[in-house]
Parts: C-alpha cells; sequence; structure tokens
C-alpha cells in the first residue's frame, strides 16, 4: 500500500524556537497534503489543506504566521512551527491524497510528536 | 455542538462478544462516510468505507441511515487485536473530512 512518512518522528524543544516537520509520499505523487493535529484523548483537528504549488488553506483558528506549510514539490510538505510554546505540544499528523482520489484514499504519516518545553 | 459525536467509551468487552459502535453527524451535506482505526500513539487507518446500502468486511459490518444522520460499526467475535480506538470519519468532500473523538475499545481475554 502506499507509504506517508513523517520526520522527525518524535521532537522536544524550548520554548520559542520553530521546528519543521517533514511529510512525504514516497511511493505516489500527492497533489494534496492535510495537517492535522490531535491532543491527547481528542479528535484529530484538520489543521490545513495544502496543494502543491499553491498556498495552504487555513482552518478557522488556526494561525497561519505560526504554522507555516510549504507543499513545494509533489512528494514533500513541510509544517514549521514557529516560535513554539507548551501550548503547541501535541502530536501532529499529515496525510496525503494521491490525484483526483477519493476522500477514502488519503494516507497518513506515522505522525510527529511534539513536547515544548 | 461537534460535527462529529461519538460516544468516547470505554468498551470493556470479552473475547469472542459482539460490540456495536455509533455516531451521529451535524452535516447533511456530507458526502462520505468511514471508519478508522487508531491504535495508542499512532497513526489512524482506514478499516473500512460506509455505504448507504451497508457494507460487511469479515467481522465488521457498517451501517449508514442519512436521513437520521446515523453510522455504524458492528465487531462479531472479538478479538484481542481489535483493542484500538474507533474513529469515526464524516467527508464533505473530497478534500474535507472531520473526525470524531473516538470510541475506545479494550477486548480482554
Amino acid at each position: 500500500g502506499a507509504v506517508v512518512s513523517q520526520h522527525p518522528s518524535r521532537v522536544i524543544c524550548k520554548s520559542g524556537t520553530s521546528v519543521k516537520i517533514e511529510c512525504r509520499s514516497l511511493d505516489f505523487q500527492a497533489t494534496t497534503m492535510f495537517w492535522y493535529r490531535q491532543f491527547p484523548k481528542q479528535s484529530l483537528m484538520l489543521m490545513a489543506t495544502s496543494n502543491e504549488g499553491s498556498k495552504a488553506t487555513y482552518e478557522q483558528g488556526v494561525e497561519k504566521d505560526k504554522f507555516l506549510i510549504n507543499h513545494a514539490s509533489l512528494t514533500l510538505s513541510t509544517l514549521t512551527v514557529t516560535s513554539a510554546h507548551p501550548e503547541d505540544s501535541s502530536f501532529y499528523i499529515c496525510s496525503a491524497k494521491p490525484g483526483q482520489g477519493r476522500a477514502d484514499t488519503q494516507y497518513f504519516g506515522p505522525g510527529t510528536r511534539l513536547t515544548v518545553l | 455542538r461537534k460535527e462529529v459525536e461519538q460516544d468516547p467509551g470505554p468498551f470493556n468487552v470479552p473475547e469472542g462478544a459482539t460490540v456495536a459502535f455509533n455516531c451521529t453527524y451535524s452535516n447533511s451535506a456530507s458526502q462520505s462516510f468511514f471508519w478508522y482505526r487508531q491504535d495508542c500513539r499512532k497513526e489512524p487507518k482506514l478499516l473500512m468505507s460506509v455505504y448507504s446500502s451497508g457494507n460487511e468486511d469479515g467481522r465488521f459490518t457498517a451501517q449508514l441511515n442519512r436521513a437520521s444522520q446515523y453510522i455504524s460499526l458492528l465487531i462479531r467475535d472479538s478479538k484481542l487485536s481489535d483493542s484500538a480506538t474507533y474513529l469515526c470519519v464524516v467527508g464533505r468532500n473530497n478534500n474535507d473530512m472531520r473526525f470524531g473523538a473516538g470510541t475506545r475499545l479494550t477486548v480482554k481475554p
């Protein structure tokens, strides 16, 4: 099946630093990638949808200047958490959708656990 | 009101039991419906899509009631390996999926 990787899998950083998370589709081209955040015992919350070569679409309440998304190629999207604070500590998961695939062809990455001290 | 609501559980059942999960959604324009499984500290994995006619995959049966905006998942003959959190997911369109908070299932020997 299709594989999506995320790097790093876990990161611990100091408050005020920026953290970049990479999401790669390894065996297909993803025109659309999604970034989710999941707090403990809560549902996945869609943060933004990114389409290759264009600006990301952010969900209401998600600060685009704080969560920078770049989808520069058909296999790579990055999420940068700028000036991270402890409340940004969460599980960040990306997913990728090939071409014109249906919603159920989203493939999830293994997630990145961010801890901000 | 949350767009997708699930009973958080936990459901604790013995091996071999039958267990059913329910989910309701608020957006009547929703077009696609899924059940995902999420193991602790892992990413969600698609369990099955849910169709209006209902569908079955081995021990798993999913049903959709559009009129009541209600989705269900039935697991028969529970296995220890079924222990996980089951996420109800509703899609407005191909690029917009909304996740329920999940129902936690623990199957005990």
